[in-house]
């Protein structure tokens, strides 16, 4: 089944304490994308790829990081994590050609 | 900069007609719209490429103003299951694949 897996889906965590989450897609997509959503803001793009090794920020980029070494895997990292990064996170992908996003289920991360 | 969408939220009877907008202040290469419905992850509706054109499938279809930079999507005879959260990302000209998403119009349909 083609889908984008996340983990973990829930997370509750300190200020401070390093965390990654992952993002996998079976689909073959060139293009990779994180976002985080939060009421009233939509969901604003954190990072995104266009291919291995190629990545870039998005609009709210601070306080995060992320890596493409494989095409298939996207992890996002928190290195010190702080509670205005508590978010629901969104990972997907997409064909370059074809535009259409494909989301992962979420993570919902809290950040004490 | 992220698009403006109206509403922010609209409730329906079965049956009736709405129309969700979403304009840009920059010149847009592509206008993408999702649905989110409670709990979900949001799900592609479709996509708008910039030349001025209409796209639809069903009964929702959505239409790409260049020169005004706008976007609108247009639900027809609404359904049950059309509820959610609306969302339009678009690509500014030049942007690479850059997305951005309004902050989205719920759409309630009642029976």
């Amino acid at each position: 089944e083609a889908q984008v897996t996340q983990n973990p889906r829930y997370l509750i965590t300190v200020t401070g304490k390093k965390l990654t989450v992952t993002c996998s897609q079976n689909m073959n997509h060139e293009y990779m994308s994180w976002y985080r959503q939060d009421p009233g803001l939509g969901l604003r793009q954190i990072y995104y790829s266009m291919n291995v090794e190629v990545t870039d920020k998005g609009d709210v980029p601070e306080g995060y990081k992320v890596s493409r070494k494989e095409k298939r895997n996207f992890p996002l990292i928190l290195e010190s994590p702080s509670p205005n990064q508590t978010s629901l996170y969104f990972c997907a992908s997409s064909k370059l050609a074809t535009g259409e996003l494909f989301f992962g289920e979420g993570s919902r991360l809290t950040v004490l | 900069q992220q698009p403006v969408q109206s509403p922010q939220a609209v409730i329906l009877r079965e049956g009736e007609d709405a129309v969700i907008n979403c304009s840009s202040s920059k010149a847009l290469y592509s206008v993408h719209w999702y649905r989110q419905k409670h709990g979900e992850a949001p799900v592609f509706l479709m996509i708008l490429l910039k030349g001025g054109e209409q796209k639809g499938h069903d009964k929702i279809s959505a239409s790409f103003n260049e020169k005004k930079q706008q976007s609108s999507l247009y639900l027809t005879a609404s359904q049950l299951s059309y509820s959610g959260t609306y969302f339009c990302g678009t690509e500014l000209s030049g942007s690479a694949r850059q997305l951005t998403f309004g902050s989205g119009t719920q759409l309630t349909v009642l029976p």
